[in-house]
């Protein structure tokens, strides 16, 4: 693996079902986050989790859990999806320390449609 | 409330240079990134300002003004593959990032 992975690439998921995107990294970033990305609007956190054991909510929480078992992993999960989650999501990554710019790294992303 | 304003979409001549305007509002200031995001791929860091004044990095600069709640990405000797989406971002207070809705421009030959 080769910085932030994701699965799967895409989905089509019905309404009321349960779902798990998956994101994995290989570098050892201490923080990790959820976003969705929507036609004009900017990327929107979902949660974060700024070291492993720990988590919390961004600015559009609601419908989406996240879990923080292990460094490299950082699941979201839709318990009952709904149409309004119909969006493209990003999982990113960061070290948090001072003396650097905390750049986020993205994974390519997951296309997920609700019906 | 927190606000990133940046223009929807911009046009430019290759070999041309352009300016992207990015204004803020936030809730404490820890820094101010640009991101490129090329249509139906991942966003890639581009660069950061956390005091005022410009940083360059070869055909890209990036100025910061904190009174003024504005930075600017400059992109000289335009090229084709430049043609992106340009995401504004700064890391608030609480050190997450507030995103703007982005800028797409559109590099004509």
């Amino acid at each position: 693996i080769a910085g932030i992975t994701q699965a799967p690439t895409s989905q089509i998921l019905a309404a009321g079902r349960r779902m798990t995107l998956r994101c994995t990294q290989d570098m050892r970033h201490n923080a990790m986050y959820w976003y969705r990305q929507d036609l004009g609007l900017g990327l929107r956190l979902i949660h974060y989790s700024n070291t492993a054991g720990t988590t919390g909510k961004g600015e559009v929480p609601d419908g989406y859990s996240v879990s923080r078992a292990n460094t490299d992993d950082f699941p979201l999960t839709l318990a009952s999806a709904v149409p309004s989650q119909t969006s493209v999501y990003f999982c990113a990554s960061s070290s948090m320390g001072s003396g650097s710019p905390n750049e986020q790294f993205f994974g390519p992303g997951t296309r997920l449609t609700v019906l | 409330g927190q606000n990133i304003d940046q223009p929807t979409e911009m046009t430019a001549t290759e070999g041309a240079i352009v300016q992207i305007n990015c204004t803020y509002q936030t809730s404490g200031f820890n820094g101010l990134f640009w991101y490129q995001q090329h249509a139906g791929e991942a966003p890639t860091f581009l660069s950061y300002n956390v005091l005022d004044g410009l940083e360059e990095k070869g055909r890209f600069s990036s100025f910061l003004s904190r009174s003024k709640g504005y930075s600017y990405l400059l992109l000289k000797e335009l090229q084709m593959k430049d043609s992106a989406s340009y995401l504004c971002a700064v890391m608030d207070s609480n050190y997450q990032l507030i995103w703007g809705a982005g800028t797409k421009l559109i590099i004509k030959p």
